[in-house]
């Protein structure tokens, strides 16, 4: 399958400890966040969202964080699987207006060691 | 569970001719995307449609591309006279509403000019 990773930076976490994945964002006016995770030869799967007037938002397993002060975006995995080996991508937009696109991060690559 | 479907998975073509990718959107959605990832680079938004036209494109999509809805199911992309630059993954995503509903993305067709 596709290997998007090649040129990506890579976090290697052993199986169960907790896993932290930053992101920096580009646009002030980006009032919607998303993270993205994607395997080996599949499209981008959608994790956990989060909108502006909030700083924190957890999901199964998963949290994410929002810094507006600094644009900074994190996505905390707890007890990190082998199934979550892949490469994370957060996307930003801005939710009024025409504008309706994702704008995506550069990824990371998440690497379980077993 | 509904998902997007995209065909081909793989489509080689010589520089110079034309290739249409396509794809079948989750079928209640009303906006539809595509999004291209070159190689270890980011995933790139190129255009979004909604209510059987164009409501947002990047700079990327230039005349050679165009995006069609030809019947209720399939929404597709040409490449009218494909270049080397356009060998990378396209995905096409659909989302049922506007706003923050999640993007759902296909698995991709990988297009590589030769």
């Amino acid at each position: 399958g596709e290997n998007v990773g090649l040129h990506l930076p890579t976090l290697s976490v052993q199986e169960g400890d907790n896993s932290i994945i930053n992101c920096a964002y580009s646009n002030s006016a980006s009032d919607y966040f998303i993270w993205y995770k994607q395997e080996s030869g599949k499209g981008p799967q959608f994790i956990i969202d989060i909108r502006s007037n909030m700083d924190k938002r957890q999901g199964q397993r998963v949290t994410v964080l929002l810094n507006k002060t600094v644009k900074h975006l994190s996505l905390q995995i707890a007890a990190t699987q082998p199934g979550d080996s892949a490469v994370y991508f957060c996307a930003e937009k801005i939710i009024t207006g025409a504008n309706s696109k994702l704008t995506f991060g550069k990824g990371i690559t998440l690497s379980v060691r077993p | 569970e509904p998902e997007v479907t995209q065909t081909p998975s793989h489509q080689v073509t010589q520089m110079g001719q034309e290739v249409i990718l396509r794809c079948v959107p989750i079928s209640n959605h009303l906006y539809f995307y595509w999004y291209r990832q070159i190689l270890g680079q980011k995933v790139e938004f190129l255009v979004s449609f909604y209510n059987n036209e164009i409501s947002e494109k990047s700079e990327i999509f230039d005349d050679q591309f165009s995006v069609e809805r030809p019947d209720g199911s399939n929404f597709t992309l040409k490449i009218r006279s494909t270049k080397l630059e356009d060998s990378a993954m396209y995905f096409c995503a659909s989302k049922i509403r506007g706003g923050t509903d999640t993007q759902y993305f296909g698995p991709g067709t990988r297009l590589t000019v030769l």
